[in-house]
């Protein structure tokens, strides 16, 4: 079992629509978890965090957590093709060392 | 948020060519930074971790010998990918961030050996 899983996708969505992605973690001590998006040929970049349960939204962006669950996920309303990216989950243990275990990804296709 | 510049953006070069790619904290001090490697389509993976004046630490089945990590500072860290040859070809990020904060990436360095 990895540490770390997602669905590999490819998710499809018509533009205007909510996408929610998936994420569990085997790691019960986990403490910080984030979402990175990755568009093809890019390097990865920051849009949510979430260090306690529940909700937290920003913009298009909610990120929910429920550590009981090891479950985290991320919902992108109003989606635009512009969304249209790789979404990496990952997670941390902030005792060790900074190192972020990440998933393999979910492709995202936001079609017009 | 914390920003990391890498550099260069690319490298193309013959086989057996060393190469290295620098990758410097801007607004933060790094004691750790992350160096991964992505091939085509494939998942983000960590090669080694950079420790501020002491040995990097390398993920099962990378040779320490090949990539050479240097962490001399707390804005700087190096990977030199030596005698590179074409199966090194790759996208290598370096990543940097506190211990309950996120990693920041690099713009990452496109290796292609000829």
């Amino acid at each position: 079992q990895k540490e770390v899983e997602q669905n590999s996708g490819p998710l499809s969505v018509p533009e205007g629509a909510i996408a929610s992605l998936n994420c569990t973690y085997s790691d019960r001590v986990s403490q910080s978890f984030f979402w990175y998006r990755q568009y093809s040929g890019k390097s990865p970049e920051l849009i949510m965090s979430i260090y306690s349960n529940g909700d937290k939204e920003d913009g298009r962006f909610t990120a929910q957590l429920n550590k009981a669950s090891q479950y985290v996920s991320l919902l992108i309303r109003d989606s635009q093709p512009s969304d249209s990216a790789t979404y990496l989950c990952a997670v941390k243990v902030n005792t060790n060392a900074g190192k972020s275990t990440f998933g393999d990804g979910t492709t995202l296709t936001v079609k017009p | 948020g914390a920003v990391v510049s890498q550099h260069p953006s690319w490298v193309i070069c013959k086989s057996g060519t060393s190469v290295k790619i620098e990758c410097r904290s801007l607004d933060f001090q790094a004691t750790t930074m992350f160096w991964y490697r992505q091939f085509p389509k494939q998942s983000l993976m960590l090669m080694a971790t950079s420790n501020e004046g002491s040995k990097a630490t390398y993920e099962q089945g990378v040779e320490k010998d090949k990539f050479l990590i240097n962490h001399a500072s707390l804005t700087l860290s190096t990977l030199t990918v030596t005698s590179a040859h074409p199966e090194d070809s790759s996208f290598y990020i370096c990543a940097g961030g506190g211990s309950n904060q996120p990693q920041h990436f690099g713009d990452g360095t496109r290796l292609s050996i000829l």
